[in-house]
């Protein structure tokens, strides 16, 4: 099956930072989703991203798709920013996602 | 409703027990997912409703879990004999689809089941 490998595992940002993280997958895909899970458990859609670039707020997202992989970009951090940053493709079928291990961000005031 | 509910928020439940989650999807949205996350881990495909389609069940790990859907409404993840391997969070989603497959999931706040 496809393989979604998420770098890096683990992320420490003074508030203010950028950061990138970065998804790839090993094959084509029909979908990419792009979330946040707080320190709650609750699962946050960032973006749905197949393709090309989105911006909202202080976060952003481009995959390329021909490429296979896709970045997420975090400016001017938060410590709300704070929890596991994870990607889902769907490749092998429609509606199979398969998630990456995720990114553990900690943004320290 | 206004987003995914799930139900009940935690259970515990003794090994060899049955233990039956409930999903409630977005109004309208078309396609279910259950996903299952251990402690610490990423989220494990579980099985997928799309419609009236025959669900995509690849991802139940052994014949204990089974899944149904009612139309396109309310799902229910049944885990018979628990074992405590079984003990995780339970995630359901919801979203719409269309000719080009499905579209933004949406999660639920999920099931935390500890099998003791």
């Amino acid at each position: 099956g496809i393989q979604v490998e998420q770098s890096p595992p683990d992320l420490i940002l003074q508030e203010g930072a950028n950061s990138t993280l970065r998804c790839n997958f090993s094959d084509s895909v029909n979908n990419l989703q792009w979330f946040h899970q707080n320190p709650w458990g609750q699962l946050i859609n960032l973006f749905y991203i197949p393709s090309g670039t989105k911006q909202n707020g202080r976060l952003s997202a481009t995959t390329v798709a021909t490429e296979r992989y896709s970045l997420l970009y975090i400016s001017s951090s938060q410590t709300t920013d704070s929890g596991v940053y994870f990607c889902a493709v769907d490749g092998d079928s429609w509606g199979k996602f398969q998630f990456g291990a995720g990114t553990q961000v900690v943004v320290t005031p | 409703g206004a987003g995914v509910s799930q139900s009940p928020s935690n259970k515990v439940t003794e090994k060899g027990k049955d233990v039956e989650l409930r999903c409630d999807p977005i109004s309208g949205h078309t396609a279910l997912y259950w996903y299952r996350q251990r402690l610490g881990q990423g989220l494990e495909f579980l099985i997928y409703f799309q419609g009236n389609s025959a669900p995509d069940k690849s991802g139940l790990p052994s014949d204990r879990f089974s899944a149904e859907r009612t139309g396109e409404s309310v799902s229910t993840l049944t885990i018979q004999r628990t074992q405590q391997e079984d003990s995780a969070v339970y995630l359901c989603a919801s979203s719409l689809a269309g000719a080009g497959g499905p579209y933004e999931q949406y999660f639920g706040p999920g099931t935390r089941l500890t099998v003791t």
